[in-house]
Parts: structure tokens; C-alpha cells; sequence
């Protein structure tokens, strides 16, 4: 088991240009999660999707964000224009509940940072 | 008021200490509860589910009070390994599977 696989690991981006990241979860999860991390918010969800269909994109921050999930083995987090408050750690999870198990996986995350 | 609350640290105890940490959430609605561990510039990752009765793990004890809406996680013995943020995680239930972290618990062991 690959686990969920995040790329890319890094992104130094300049501010006002698209960003993009992407996700695979793991194989058989039926919910992915995007995440954003940073020192003075703490682990924040952006959007989730089930079954590929986005259900709640209230954390997404603003118009700038967008999230797609077009199969069940890919997602992408996109920025456009990109703002050097989006520096951040992206972090995407799949996760398959049975029961009270909730089975969270985290992909490693990709470090973003706007200039 | 944060949905979860967690004393930030840092905590920093010699090995072999005892260290516990503690966390409120404010969601009386919330179902599930988790400690997750994440370590320098890597993810999360779950450390123990909590529940209702408590639960132990090795040196690594967690205990639910619903009543008081606190969580706590308790590491015996510790070692320069636990070094690490500990995460308090609560979920509510039905569709709602999303996880909602705390900011964490700085805990350093020193040798």
C-alpha cells in the first residue's frame, strides 16, 4: 500500500501565478480531504469529497480556490492567483469509515511557498 | 471560542517522566475522538482513538469525559521518541466525517 501520494513535495511559486496540487488517495478510500496547515491557524479543512463529489467547501477560503475530484485516484487543489498568505503546508487525506474507524491517512504533505 | 482547545506547550520533560495533556471541545454533538501525533515538518498521524470507557496503548493512556467535553492523553515513561506535537481530534457524527485538529501540543524529552 502506496499510501496517499501528494506532489509535488515542494512549491516555491511567484505571487499572481496558478498553483497547483494534487492528490492520490488510497486505493478503495471513498473520502478525501484537503487540508492546509500553518503556525498561526493551526490545521484547517478546506473542502471534502465522497464518492469524488465535493460535500462541504465552506472552508475553502475564497474564490482564489478551487478543488476537483474527476475519479476516485486523483484530486487537485488549485490557486489562482496565488497570494503570499497562501504559504502554507497542503496536506491531503483519504479515509475509509467502517463503523466508528475512521482510517485517516495523510499524504506528506507539499510545502507552498508564494514570493 | 475554538471548537477544539489544547494548552499549546511546550512541554519539556526529562525521560522516564510522566506528562499529561489535556483538551476541551466545545461541539457537545461531537462522536468521535482521537489523539494524532505529528512530528517535525511530516504529517499527522494517528496516535489512539478515545472512549467513553478510556483506553490504554502501552505507556499511552486516553480518557473521554463527556460530561466535562475534555479529553485527555497521558505518556508514561517517556522517551527522547515521544518528542512530538500531539493533535486532539474531534469529529462530529452521521455525514459529517471531517476531523477537526486542535493546534497541538509541543512535547520535547530531554535526555
Amino acid at each position: 500500500d502506496a499510501g496517499v501520494i501528494q506532489s509535488p513535495r515542494h512549491e516555491v511559486t511567484e505571487m499572481g501565478q496558478e498553483v497547483t496540487l494534487r492528490c492520490k488517495p488510497i486505493s478503495g478510500h471513498d473520502y478525501l480531504f484537503w487540508y492546509r496547515q500553518t503556525m498561526m491557524r493551526g490545521l484547517e479543512l478546506l473542502i471534502y469529497f465522497n464518492n469524488n463529489v465535493p460535500i462541504d467547501d465552506s472552508g475553502m477560503p475564497e474564490d482564489r480556490f478551487s478543488a476537483k475530484m474527476p475519479n476516485a485516484s486523483f484530486s487537485t487543489l488549485k490557486i489562482q492567483p496565488s497570494e503570499p498568505r497562501d504559504s502554507a503546508v497542503y496536506f491531503c487525506a483519504s479515509s475509509l469509515v467502517v463503523g466508528n474507524d475512521y482510517g485517516y491517512t495523510f499524504g506528506s504533505g507539499t510545502r507552498l511557498t508564494v514570493v | 471560542r475554538k471548537e477544539v482547545e489544547q494548552d499549546p506547550g511546550p512541554f519539556n520533560v526529562p525521560e522516564g517522566a510522566t506528562v499529561a495533556f489535556n483538551c476541551t471541545y466545545s461541539n457537545s454533538a461531537s462522536q468521535s475522538f482521537f489523539w494524532y501525533r505529528q512530528d517535525c515538518r511530516k504529517e499527522p498521524k494517528l496516535l489512539m482513538s478515545v472512549y467513553s470507557s478510556g483506553n490504554e496503548d502501552g505507556r499511552f493512556t486516553a480518557q473521554l469525559n463527556r460530561a466535562s467535553q475534555y479529553i485527555s492523553l497521558l505518556i508514561r515513561d517517556s522517551k527522547l521518541s515521544d518528542s512530538a506535537t500531539y493533535l486532539c481530534v474531534v469529529t462530529l457524527s452521521g455525514s459529517a466525517r471531517q476531523l477537526t485538529f486542535g493546534s497541538g501540543t509541543q512535547l520535547t524529552v530531554l535526555p
